[in-house]
């Protein structure tokens, strides 16, 4: 596709359960960025994936976040033991380089509700 | 550190009357900023952004930023508001280092556009 997919677009879930939340970067595109946009708290980084360099994993919150990028190109993230905390929007962006100029282009965002 | 400061979280104009959006950043060295904008229910799309070759940007939908130095701001500014100008605007600020690349976002600021 032309753009940034993600899927599901909306998640409901149980407390204590996890969810895989899923991002198609733009074809091409060799960085990836997961951020979490709550009410109240703006857009907070989560994680960044470069080629085939360690990812920047410094926003993740707490040890039940991870996040994978098979193949330089698709990407999960993965919540474990799911909170009410963790209700928020989670979006994805990729740009196709690196460096301080480089703008991202960002999915619709999965829209997690933990109940 | 990198940052940006939205000054304002609600900005209301009538539509036709001229629109600014307030940004003021901080950095230790010559930033590049964008501005993105969110409609309800919508991805982030980019407007513009600023990487050193011109002070005054222009973006998409008649939108244009001016970056001053001397005062650190980085401006959102349109001559005429439209109905469909009505959304959140981020002002952003890039990060690159080492192995990481991060987008800083502001706050948002939510600009309402009255017939």
């Amino acid at each position: 596709g032309a753009g940034v997919s993600q899927s599901p677009s909306n998640k409901v879930t149980e407390k204590g359960k996890d969810v895989e939340l899923r991002c198609d970067p733009i074809s091409g595109h060799t960085a990836l960025y997961w951020y979490r946009q709550s009410l109240g708290q703006g857009l907070e980084f989560l994680i960044y994936f470069q080629g085939n360099s360690a990812p920047d994993k410094s926003g993740l919150p707490s040890d039940r976040f991870s996040a994978e990028r098979t193949g330089g190109s698709v990407s999960t993230l993965t919540i474990q033991r799911t909170q009410q905390e963790d209700s928020a929007v989670y979006l994805c962006a990729s740009s196709n380089r690196q460096g301080v100029n480089t703008e991202a282009f960002f999915g619709q965002g999965t829209r997690l509700t933990v109940v | 550190a990198q940052s940006v400061t939205q000054l304002d979280s609600h900005v209301s104009v009538s539509e036709g009357t001229p629109v600014l959006l307030r940004c003021n950043y901080s950095s230790s060295y010559s930033p590049s900023l964008f501005w993105y904008v969110q409609h309800p229910n919508k991805g982030l799309q980019l407007l513009l952004k600023y990487t050193s070759a011109a002070t005054l940007v222009k973006g998409i939908n008649g939108f244009e930023a001016e970056f001053k130095k001397s005062e650190t701001s980085f401006h959102l500014t349109k001559p005429s508001a439209h109905m469909s100008d009505a959304a959140e605007y981020f002002c952003v600020v890039s990060t690159y280092g080492g192995a990481t690349n991060k987008l800083i976002f502001g706050t948002g600021t939510l600009l309402a556009v009255q017939p």
